[in-house]
């Protein structure tokens, strides 16, 4: 299977900071990646898709401004939680979509983040 | 929601017994998926049935899928501590503007709990 990583694994910050949240597909290349955020004993809610070298299209209720996407080449995506708050608090989980492997969706192992 | 549904919310069997569970999805698919994900931890993608599959059988795991009834089955046979976790369905839906791209979207999930 494809390898995922993401980085860090868990980040503990205060309010108000900024946080980056990096994944990269270690052997394939993505032209789509997937963020996705899960709260607590809930599902994972897609946040926003985006494509290499392109704006990423959030889900409705996501805030662009706050949760920074950035899909520089095709393996590596970042997501920056700006000005992070308590209630920003969840596990993150990037999805790499392999390309021209329309069913093959690999997951990273997701990265905790505790804002006090 | 853009979400299906799962039941039960939360299983709990003795070991070796079977566990059946349940997805329901809202609208026409290309394939549905189901996943694993243990505490705090990642996902483990299962098995994919595609919409023209109406069952599949990986080891000790078996998926049903009715698409009349826009619904799924995932039955883990001989249950053992180690299947202990959130078992997620997960289905595609076409991206808005992207012809042909696909994104995950998941159920609420079921909480397995195997008892030694």
């Amino acid at each position: 299977g494809a390898v995922v990583s993401q980085h860090p694994s868990w980040v503990i910050c205060k309010s108000g900071t900024s946080v980056k949240i990096e994944c990269r597909s270690l052997d394939f290349q993505a032209t789509t990646m997937f963020w996705y955020r899960q709260f607590p004993k809930q599902s994972l809610m897609l946040m926003a898709t985006s494509n290499e070298g392109s704006k990423a299209t959030y889900e409705q209720g996501v805030e662009k401004d706050k949760f920074l996407i950035n899909h520089a080449s095709l393996t590596l995506s970042t997501l920056t939680v700006t000005s992070a708050h308590p209630e920003d608090s969840s596990f993150y989980i990037c999805s790499p979509k392999r390309e021209g492997r329309q069913e093959t969706q690999y997951f990273g192992p997701g990265t905790r983040l505790l804002v006090l | 929601s853009q979400q299906g549904e799962e039941d039960p919310q939360a299983l709990s069997i003795q070991e070796g017994e079977n566990a059946t569970m349940n997805c329901s999805y809202k609208t026409s698919i290309n394939n549905l998926q189901w996943y694993r994900q243990n505490s705090g931890r990642g996902l483990v993608h299962l098995i994919l049935i595609r919409s023209n599959e109406r069952e599949k059988h990986s080891g000790r795991l078996r998926v049903t899928l009715d698409t009349s009834k826009k619904s799924s089955s995932l039955l883990i046979t001989a249950s053992r501590a180690a299947d202990t976790a959130s078992y997620f369905c997960a289905t595609d839906w076409a991206l808005v503007g992207r012809q042909g791209a696909q994104k995950l979207v998941f159920g609420q999930g079921t909480r397995l709990t195997i008892n030694p």
